[in-house]
């Protein structure tokens, strides 16, 4: 079953350092996502991504954010200069049409600032 | 702008019962999808079930069905004949297909515990 898969599983960084967070969707799909959950808490949108551009944002993905789609088949989340607060679960997911019926999340990469 | 609501933060339910766990959400888009997932302890999303609003029947999907309400805005999730491995949390989420975007809007999760 096609997945979408998520590199690394766990990171840790310290405060300040940039960190880039991999996700390759699965290969016909055209809508990418970042979601983000801390710790106890409900995950939350943080953009989408289509056609080599960003479709919407959410207020949490200011300009310490940054998504791009390298290479046709990789799509990365980078926080430039990593805050305390930014420790969370980070999910890439992946839908192959707008509006569809299903979201394929990856297994999340956890992310803690120290 | 789109809400859901899962006012059950946390659940127990026997080996082999059913239980229903809540969801209630608002929007103002005519046309939407509503979406639950399970959140194990490895915190992995899975992807459960899917209900779209003009669906007529309510979605069922093995073990997992969804009973859905639409003038009560409501969609919850039935899981019957419960697993310990059921043991997780539940979150509802839902995405507007016209003016919502295409993002979905979750819930703060219900989280259900099974007992032998």
């Amino acid at each position: 079953e096609p997945e979408v898969t998520q590199t690394p599983s766990h990171q840790v960084t310290q405060m300040g350092q940039e960190v880039i967070l991999r996700c390759v969707p699965i290969s016909n799909h055209l809508y990418f996502y970042w979601y983000r959950q801390i710790l106890g808490q409900k995950v939350e949108f943080l953009v989408s991504f289509y056609n080599n551009e960003i479709s919407e944002k959410s207020e949490i993905f200011d300009d310490q954010f940054s998504v791009e789609r390298p290479d046709g088949s990789n799509f990365t989340l980078k926080i430039r200069s990593t805050k305390l607060e930014d420790s969370a679960m980070y999910f890439c997911a992946s839908s192959d049409r707008q509006g569809g019926t299903e979201a394929f999340f990856g297994q999340g990469t956890r992310l803690t600032v120290v | 702008a789109q809400k859901i609501t899962q006012t059950q933060p946390g659940m127990f339910v026997q080996e082999k019962e059913a239980v229903t766990l809540d969801c209630t959400y608002d929007t103002s888009d005519p046309s939407y999808g509503l979406f639950w997932y399970k959140q194990p302890s490895s915190g992995e999303m899975i992807f459960l079930i899917y209900q779209g609003s003009y669906d007529q029947q309510n979605a069922t999907e093995g073990r997992y069905s969804l009973n859905f309400q639409k003038a009560r805005k409501s969609a919850n999730l039935v899981i019957s004949a419960s697993q310990l491995g059921d043991s997780a949390m539940y979150f509802c989420a839902m995405r507007g297909f016209t003016g919502g975007g295409n993002k979905l809007t979750f819930g703060t999760g219900t989280q259900l515990k099974v007992e032998l």
